[in-house]
């Protein structure tokens, strides 16, 4: 079945630095992936579509400045969460669509990220 | 109002028990989608549906479109279905987006 491998699976880092995630379809292509953020005992949320090749585009509420998404290819989509602050602490989970057919979604494993 | 509303927020069952988990949703849909998310975080895709039923070993959904509800069974639980449920759903023209139920806590006990 299709695979998508996101890393990393936890990170810590000191405040103010910043930190990326990838998220990699090794089967497939990926022509929209899909970034969202779960903070404990909530539901997932959406934070960005993905499209190769053009900006992403963020949900409401979302800053793009601090959480850039860049979907440089087919297989790679990364989540770069500039200037971590520990309000930033949480779940960061991406899936991605296979082709433009009518099929489910495949979610990468998540990164926990937990900013001191 | 939650879009997704799902029911039991939290289930406890022995093993072998039949399970129910119901979804309801209030808006256009194109898709809903039965999730699957371990302690660990990660999840997996169980359904997809649009119409329908779907039956994937132990694991059934059905959708009732007209009803705006779905529901996912599970025969014959076992300890290590234990896991958190969730449902979603694309809303139509949403360029597969999806929208989330705040998920149901399954636990399978020996």
């Amino acid at each position: 079945g299709a695979v998508v491998s996101q890393h990393p699976s936890w990170v810590i880092c000191k405040s103010g630095t910043s930190v990326k995630i990838e998220c990699r379809s090794l089967d497939f292509q990926a022509t929209t992936m899909f970034w969202y953020r779960q903070f404990p005992k909530q539901s997932l949320m959406l934070m960005a579509t993905s499209n190769e090749g053009s900006k992403a585009t963020y949900e409401q509420g979302v800053e793009k400045d601090k959480f850039l998404i860049n979907h440089a290819s087919l297989t790679l989509s990364t989540l770069t969460v500039t200037s971590a602050h520990p309000e930033d602490s949480s779940f960061y989970i991406c899936s991605a669509r296979r082709g433009l057919t009518n099929e489910k979604l495949f979610f990468g494993s998540g990164t926990q990220l937990s900013v001191l | 109002k939650n879009e997704v509303e799902q029911s039991p927020q939290n289930l406890t069952a022995q093993e072998g028990e039949f399970i129910t988990i119901n979804c309801s949703y209030s808006v256009g849909i194109s898709a809903l989608h039965w999730l699957q998310q371990h302690p660990g975080g990660g999840i997996v895709s169980l359904f997809m549906l649009s119409s329908g039923k779907k039956k994937h070993g132990r694991l059934i959904a059905t959708i009732n479109i007209q009803e705006k509800h779905s529901s996912l069974h599970i025969t014959a639980s076992h300890p290590r279905d234990s896991a958190v449920y969730i449902c979603a759903v694309s809303l139509r023209g949403s360029n597969y987006k999806l929208t989330f139920g705040k998920g149901t806590l399954l636990t399978v006990n020996p």
